[in-house]
């Protein structure tokens, strides 16, 4: 079956500590593979997708075939992350499929 | 720019009722999505069309229909309402099969 695992509902960290949002996958074609963040009363947007191999606001994510993970990583949080994160798999048959969403809260 | 709107923003309806979803976009893309949310589920495709005067069945399409008459528009209709199609509803739109997803500001349901 084709779906994306995000373990974590809730992540708390504190300013300045390292975060990471898990994602892993199950997916047998060639995975394509998205984070989206949806700030307080913002609409859901792109954050970063693996082909681009980028980083965005501080976090970055590297595909792990081996593993089938996708997790996000920043090394230092701020109080402006603390959103609802959602890992996302394209499929070949142009159904993108999202993860429960992780919801990180950075505290001061 | 208004990029993706969906009206109306929060319907309460009764069971057996129907009611239509509108999504506009107006930055020229092609491709458009419908996707539900529920609680712990992530977003599920709906339906979505690749263009004007197409649409195709996403990964839980049973109780919606939709249609793209304008390219700017895509409707997802519910014919006969049932408690368990409240959701909140999202509307995305796309450039291409693989270009980032703009999505709406979502529309809340309720179906008593």
């Amino acid at each position: 079956a084709q779906r994306v695992t995000q373990p974590e509902k809730l992540l708390s960290v504190f300013k300045g500590a390292p975060v990471e949002l898990k994602c892993n996958y199950s997916y047998s074609g060639s995975p394509e593979l998205f984070w989206y963040v949806q700030y307080s009363r913002q609409r859901l947007q792109l954050l970063l997708r693996h082909i681009s191999r980028e980083s965005i606001k501080g976090f970055t994510a590297d595909l792990n075939k081996g593993e089938t993970s996708f997790h996000l990583k920043k090394p230092f949080a701020q109080e402006e992350d603390s959103a609802m994160y959602y890992c996302a798999l394209r499929l070949n048959n142009n159904d993108m499929r999202f993860g429960a969403g992780t919801r990180l809260t950075v505290k001061p | 720019n208004a990029g993706v709107t969906q009206t109306p923003k929060f319907r309460v309806l009764k069971t057996g009722q129907s009611m239509t979803l509108l999504c506009a976009q107006d930055m020229n893309h092609e491709y458009m999505y419908w996707y539900r949310q529920d609680p712990g589920m992530g977003l599920r495709l709906i339906h979505y069309s690749v263009g004007e005067g197409t649409t195709a069945k996403g990964e839980v399409p049973d109780g919606y229909n939709v249609s793209r008459l304008k390219k700017q528009n895509f409707l997802l209709g519910l014919e006969s309402a049932a408690p368990s199609q409240t959701s909140v509803y999202f509307c995305a739109s796309s450039w291409d099969l693989v270009g980032e997803l703009f999505f709406g500001e979502g529309s809340r349901l309720t179906v008593l």
